[in-house]
């Protein structure tokens, strides 16, 4: 049972490139989340998934685009890199369907530098 | 006013002090509260939920005070292992989880 799988785990783009980060998770769980963790700012939500098919956008969703591919498969996609987005990005999932009330089970991240 | 706000610390204590890490959310509606535990450069892991009533978990205490839309953790005889940093989390309409931006801790031998 490997919880929350995430790849690539670091990653160096170029300004306009785009690149899709990947997200699986073997628990079942219904919801699955995207976030974004910054010094100083914690961690912000940038889209999420209450079930398979569904998708809703978090506190800071420009310049990106989420997949629910399945109900294990959850990717997040930079079109056009910027160097704002560099960050570390953490996947989760939960059991519930997106109540907030569940625990969030996080994979080990993926630390990205847009130069 | 930030919907989580924590103290950032750093709280440096010795081994076996006892330590207390505070937080205040914005949202009245808040309905689930959480403290989570992240290490340096890793992922955040759920430390305990935080219930109405108080809780306990060994050397982990979390209290909630709606009133006051407030929140603790107290640690007892801290360990070396418990440096990390905390995190303070509410949930928000249902949906979303809103993080505090983390308490770092720092126990010396």
């Amino acid at each position: 049972n490997a919880g929350v799988t995430q790849t690539p785990k670091f990653q160096v783009l170029k300004t306009g490139q785009s690149m899709t980060l990947q997200c699986a998770q073997d628990m079942n769980h219904n919801s699955m989340y995207w976030y974004r963790q910054d010094p100083g700012m914690g961690l912000r939500l940038i889209y999420y998934s209450a079930s398979e098919g569904t998708t809703d956008k978090g506190e800071v969703p420009n310049g990106y685009n989420v997949s629910r591919l399945n109900k294990r498969e959850f990717s997040l996609r930079l079109e056009s890199a910027a160097p704002s987005q560099t960050s570390v990005y953490f996947c989760a999932s939960s059991e519930g369907a997106g109540e907030g009330t569940d625990t969030q089970y996080f994979g080990p991240g993926t630390r990205l530098t847009v130069l | 006013r930030k919907e989580v706000e924590q103290d950032p610390g750093p709280f440096n204590v010795p081994e076996g002090a006892t330590v207390a890490f505070n937080c205040t959310y914005s949202n009245s509606a808040s309905q689930s509260f959480f403290w989570y535990r992240q290490d340096c450069r890793k992922e955040p892991k759920l430390l305990m939920s935080v219930y109405s009533s108080g809780n306990e978990d060994g050397r982990f205490t979390a209290q909630l005070n709606r009133a006051s839309q407030y929140i603790s953790l107290l640690i007892r005889d801290s360990k070396l292992s418990d440096s990390a940093t905390y995190l303070c989390v509410v949930n928000q309409a249902g949906t979303a989880l809103i993080f505090g931006k983390g308490t770092t801790l720092s126990v010396s031998s």
